[in-house]
């Protein structure tokens, strides 16, 4: 069974309007969730993590997450899209070493 | 402070050759770790060393193998190469046993099998 899955592997949202990227966990991995981001050709950065504390996480780049134990989700929200934020995201979890989903592909139309 | 630095950021290698590819973990990290992502899929685990030694592995075969230097840097190594190991080879590095500490990601290298 797969640690985290990301439902959708593409979303196409309009500049300004509300970014949803779905990421749901396996209940039997330990809580430390993360959001990555890859542009084209490049390794993985960051976005945000959680790791037991609050469960709203705000990252860079205006993203936020939040961590729902009773629906196993960790979501990856933006108010407003930016063109700049075309880009592959992957959520991810710790188990031994990082794991992955399949990502799913954010297109930012003007 | 360098990041995760890996080299070559392009190959182009022939079936049934052999490859290796280097990495350097970031700065007060001792784990590195090496992924594979084919185009368009999510990073997949293929191996983890600490102390020199291969702690963890996917599920990847025999063909795939590493080595961990005293100075914490690593090396991937890939025998009789296939047309499907063509992909992008992610390191990462990590303090050790840092249970929640995110991994750091180097560039990658882009490799090519013809």
């Amino acid at each position: 069974a797969q640690s985290v899955t990301q439902l959708g592997s593409h979303v196409s949202v309009s500049e300004g309007a509300l970014v949803l990227l779905r990421c749901n966990y396996s209940s039997s991995v330990p809580p430390y969730l993360f959001w990555y981001v890859q542009y084209p050709n490049q390794g993985l950065q960051l976005l945000l993590k959680y790791t037991s504390a609050a469960t709203l996480v705000k990252g860079i780049n205006g993203f936020e997450a939040e961590f729902k134990k009773s629906e196993t989700s960790f979501h990856l929200t933006k108010p407003s899209a930016h063109m700049s934020d075309a880009a592959e995201y992957f959520c991810a979890v710790i188990l031994g070493d990082m794991r992955f989903g399949a990502g799913t592909r954010l297109t930012v139309k003007p | 402070d360098a990041g995760v630095t890996q080299s070559p950021t392009h190959l182009i290698k022939t079936r049934g050759q052999q490859v290796t590819l280097r990495c350097s973990p970031k700065s007060g990290h001792d784990t590195v770790s090496w992924y594979q992502q084919a185009l368009g899929q999510g990073p997949q685990f293929i191996f983890q060393y600490y102390e020199e030694e291969e702690r963890q592995r996917g599920n990847f075969p025999d063909r795939f193998s590493g080595h961990q230097f005293p100075n914490y840097s690593s090396e991937l190594n890939v025998n009789a190469l296939l047309l499907g190991d063509s992909a992008l080879y992610l390191c990462a590095s990590r303090p050790v046993g840092a249970r929640t500490t995110e991994a750091f990601f180097g560039q990658g290298t882009r490799l090519t099998v013809v």
